[in-house]
């Protein structure tokens, strides 16, 4: 099993720029987040879903939008990227009713 | 905001010796969880106390957990190099287990 894998793992965008992060996991889990995490801080809950189909915002939601069309991939999208989107994104998944989630590798995003 | 604070936010040992981090919350939770992030990768589960234990143990790790004083701890015994690592707690805030809330972190160095 790959477990849980992001995609892209770097990308450099310009101010003003879209892209989407792909999160996929193959553990059949029904619950999948977005965090991003900046130097030094612990990670910030972006968006999350518990089952297909469905989203919620999490802590920093702002500028971020989520689609989850398939139980297995959860993508994060950036209509317009702002310098202040610069910062290391991770995805993550659990199993319904847990609280322990397991994680990507992140994809480190820099906004110029 | 985050919900857990670690305590020290750095901390350098010479291996073979214990480190002990330290983790305070602010609200209710139903458990606690540490997890572990190596440079440049993703988070790792370590462990989990629920709210009615006090102490738990996994190989060379050993969890407390004080809900009166909304504080938990992390032992890491007889460090190794490989211990080298950031250590986040991570609570529920007496929440759904849809969503953990993350500290800041404590930087582990293991001096060889």
């Amino acid at each position: 099993n790959a477990g849980v894998t992001q995609t892209p793992k770097f990308r450099v965008l310009k101010t003003g720029q879209s892209m989407t992060l792909l999160c996929a996991q193959d553990m059949n889990h029904e619950y999948m987040y977005w965090y991003r995490q900046d130097p030094g801080m612990g990670l910030r809950l972006i968006h999350y879903s518990v089952g297909e189909g469905t989203t919620a915002k999490g802590e920093v939601p702002d500028g971020y939008n989520v689609s989850r069309l398939k139980k297995q991939n959860f993508l994060l999208g950036l209509e317009s990227a702002a310098p202040s989107q610069t910062s290391v994104y991770f995805c993550a998944s659990s199993q319904a009713g847990t609280s322990v989630q397991y994680f990507g590798p992140g994809t480190r995003l820099t906004v110029t | 905001s985050q919900q857990g604070e670690e305590d020290p936010q750095a901390l350098s040992i010479q291996e073979g010796e214990n480190a002990t981090m330290n983790c305070s919350y602010k609200t209710s939770i139903n458990n606690l969880q540490w997890y572990r992030q190596n440079s440049g990768r993703g988070l790792v589960h370590l462990i989990l106390i629920r709210s009615n234990e006090r102490e738990k143990h996994s190989g060379r790790l050993r969890v407390t957990l004080d809900t009166s004083k909304k504080s938990s701890s992390l032992l890491i015994t007889a460090s190794r190099a490989a211990d080298t690592a950031s250590y986040f707690c991570a609570t529920d805030g007496g929440s759904s287990a849809s969503k953990i809330i993350f500290g800041s972190g404590t930087r582990l160095s293991i001096r060889p």
